[in-house]
């Protein structure tokens, strides 16, 4: 099993709508988790820090569940910018971070 | 002050030659990472520094690859006698200390011919 995993999508929504992404993590010591957006041949970029207590960032929303062991990603309102793929990431005060494969996401006009 | 830079930014080399790349992190950075990612894939970690202490070099996929950090700067990985399925982009990323966000570099595009 990987250490984190994404739903590769891709996901195709209308512009306005919104969507949201799971991101699981398997090691139960992890205590930092980021949301990362990658346009294509670019370097992922920092889009949020994941708070234990849940975080919001305008359109952007995230959410961790320690219980279930999944961090989740919600985007209000999406607009076509948002086309770019999504990484999760999580790791802990002592290792690394571990990324998923990233999902996809599409926005059509 | 400067994000992580990476040199070089494209390198086209033949099958079996050696190849290195560089990492200069962001200053201060205790951190630094080294991933790779082939084309339409995610994020392969492949070895991480922290400081003075031991890497983690568990991401590495074979005896070909290796990785040097100077003290909290610069950073080398050398790919020995390269194959075609070691092209992909390396990225290249630091945080001020392990858990911190990780800033990455531009990548080095790698194509083993």
């Amino acid at each position: 099993r990987k250490e984190v995993e994404q739903d590769p999508g891709p996901f195709n929504v209308p512009e306005g709508a919104t969507v949201a992404f799971n991101c699981t993590y398997s090691n139960s010591a992890s205590q930092s988790f980021f949301w990362y957006r990658q346009d294509c041949r670019k370097e992922p970029k920092l889009l949020m820090s994941v708070y234990s207590s849940g975080n919001e960032d305008g359109r952007f929303t995230a959410q961790l569940n320690r219980a279930s062991q999944y961090i989740s990603l919600l985007i209000r309102d999406s607009k076509l910018s948002d086309s770019a793929t999504y990484l999760c990431g999580g790791g802990s005060s002592a290792s690394k971070i571990i990324f998923g494969s990233g999902t996809r996401l599409s926005i059509r006009p | 002050g400067a994000g992580v830079s990476q040199s070089p930014s494209n390198k086209v080399t033949e099958k079996g030659k050696d190849v290195e790349l560089r990492c200069d992190p962001i200053s201060g950075h205790t951190a630094l990472y080294w991933y790779r990612q082939r084309l339409g894939q995610g994020l392969e970690f492949l070895i991480y520094f922290q400081g003075n202490s031991a890497p983690d070099k568990s991401g590495l996929p074979s005896d070909r690859f290796s990785a040097e950090r100077t003290g909290e700067s610069v950073s080398t990985l050398t790919i020995q006698r390269t194959q075609q399925e070691d092209s992909a982009v390396y990225l290249c990323a630091s945080s001020s200390q392990t858990g911190n966000t990780i800033y990455f570099g531009e990548g080095s595009w790698l194509t083993v011919v």
